[in-house]
């Protein structure tokens, strides 16, 4: 069994400032971790993902997350907002049994950016 | 390139019609999801195809049927609309122990 909790269903920080979306899981398994994100009225696109590699994971305009084991976390951090990050972000776990390559989705964080 | 693709992008039916989405991905992905995003609850998996010719429930399939066409096409059918079905629906494909997962756009259904 495999679940994901966002501790923040909204964020906002001012444009320029650091940004953090926190997010904690549970697997039964060694987990595959991402983060999609979604702009208004558009699909999900992939920002990153962890597979057991490193545990830093560097992303896509400048997004990165760290997996921590020990604290069962997968948070998402920027070190500048800018305009174009406002969008719903989702933390996703996949079970790492092969062939289950089902997702569970969190249940998304909001992110707001003050110009 | 097209990625994954839906049709409809908007619908809107009435109680008891039925209809049915259609997903096609050129990605040459074994794996095909739908996927239902509601306010509040993330998204949420329907119904699944690890491979063509297989299908298998998801976490919420009640009221809904599918079929892998072929390895490109994966169909959602509502056999009788209900307004709980209003939602955002989502299709997406991935290739097999990669587990990512390639999203189409979307297509908002609203039942009356």
């Amino acid at each position: 069994a495999q679940s994901v909790t966002q501790l923040d269903s909204h964020v906002s920080v001012s444009e320029g400032t650091p940004v953090l979306l926190r997010c904690n899981y549970s697997s039964s398994y060694s987990p595959s971790l991402f983060w999609y994100v979604q702009h208004p009225n558009k699909g999900l696109q992939l920002l990153l993902k962890y597979t057991s590699a490193a545990t830093l994971v560097k992303g896509i305009n400048g997004f990165e997350a760290e997996f921590k084991k020990s604290e069962t976390s997968f948070h998402l951090t920027k070190p500048s907002a800018h305009m174009s990050d406002a969008a719903e972000y989702f933390c996703v776990v996949s079970g790492a049994n092969f062939g289950n390559e089902k997702l569970t989705f969190g249940t998304g964080t909001r992110l707001t950016i003050i110009p | 390139n097209a990625g994954v693709t839906q049709t409809p992008k908007f619908q809107v039916l009435k109680t008891g019609q039925s209809m049915t989405l259609q997903c096609a991905q050129d990605m040459n992905h074994n794996s095909m999801y739908w996927y239902r995003q509601d306010p509040g609850m993330g998204l949420r998996l329907i119904y699944y195809s690890a491979s063509e010719g297989t299908t298998d429930k998801g976490e919420v399939p009640n009221g809904y049927n599918v079929s892998r066409l072929n390895k490109r096409e994966f169909s959602l059918r509502l056999e009788s609309a209900a307004p709980s079905q209003t939602s955002v629906y989502f299709c997406a494909s991935s290739i097999p122990l990669l587990y990512e997962q390639y999203f189409g756009p979307g297509t908002r259904l609203t039942v009356t």
